[in-house]
């Protein structure tokens, strides 16, 4: 499974746009890009799956070098509801088997 | 369309006692993982199972913890004497292994007394 890399924690402030990048060097040609959000006391929450390139969709934007060897989900104009922890996700959900959480990013958005 | 639910939402025993905690997946989703995670920390991958089926449980612990996903009803993750590190949240999530990935309960909070 591929291994991801993200920072531990973000800050902003509302308004802004918030990009989490996250790293995962041995990405296999199978794997998709998932992001969750987890709210506090709450199950993660699907935000947006990708391939390569860039998927937009109503919450997010997630962007894909050429490579794949990373992603960075794009959050424009952040709220105060957007403080959550967010995690990347790397592997191939066609093949049913599970995929691993890591700490993910904490990001805290202030007035 | 009910989304994954899990019962109950919160849970107190004390130690050496059982806990059971259910999980109904997603109506025409046949994969169920429980995670558990505890405070300050990410979620870690206990089991996978398939109806009727133990797929991976390489993140169970090997003593106490149990999982099994009947022909009917829902999942069933059952820790046995329970002990306060038990104390967690744990969430069950189900997929219908398509290109979209888990859907998540709202998790059963286990606290040990």
């Amino acid at each position: 499974l591929a291994k991801t890399t993200q920072p531990i924690s973000m800050d902003s402030y509302e308004g802004q746009e918030v990009n989490i990048t996250c790293s995962h060097n041995n990405i296999a040609t199978n794997d998709y890009i998932t992001w969750y959000q987890q709210f506090p006391s709450q199950g993660p929450r699907f935000i947006i799956q990708g391939y390569k390139t860039k998927v937009t969709n109503e919450v997010a934007s997630l962007f894909i070098p050429a490579d794949r060897k990373s992603s960075t989900l794009s959050l424009p104009r952040v709220s105060l509801s957007d403080t959550a922890v967010y995690y990347c996700l790397v592997g191939d959900f066609n093949s049913g088997y599970a995929l691993n959480f890591g700490k993910g990013t904490s990001l805290l958005v202030t007035p | 369309n009910a989304g994954v639910m899990q019962n109950p939402r919160h849970l107190v025993r004390r130690r050496g006692q059982e806990a059971r905690l259910r999980c109904s997946p997603m109506k025409g989703h046949s994969h169920v993982y429980w995670y558990r995670q505890l405070p300050e920390e990410g979620l870690k991958f206990m089991v996978y199972l398939q109806k009727e089926n133990i797929i991976d449980e390489s993140g169970m612990p090997k003593e106490r913890f149990s999982a099994e996903f009947p022909k009917e009803g829902p999942s069933i993750l059952r820790i046995q004497q329970v002990v306060r590190g038990d104390s967690a949240a744990y969430f069950c999530a189900s997929s219908p292994t398509g290109p979209y990935g888990y859907t998540f309960g709202s998790g059963t909070r286990l606290t040990v007394v």
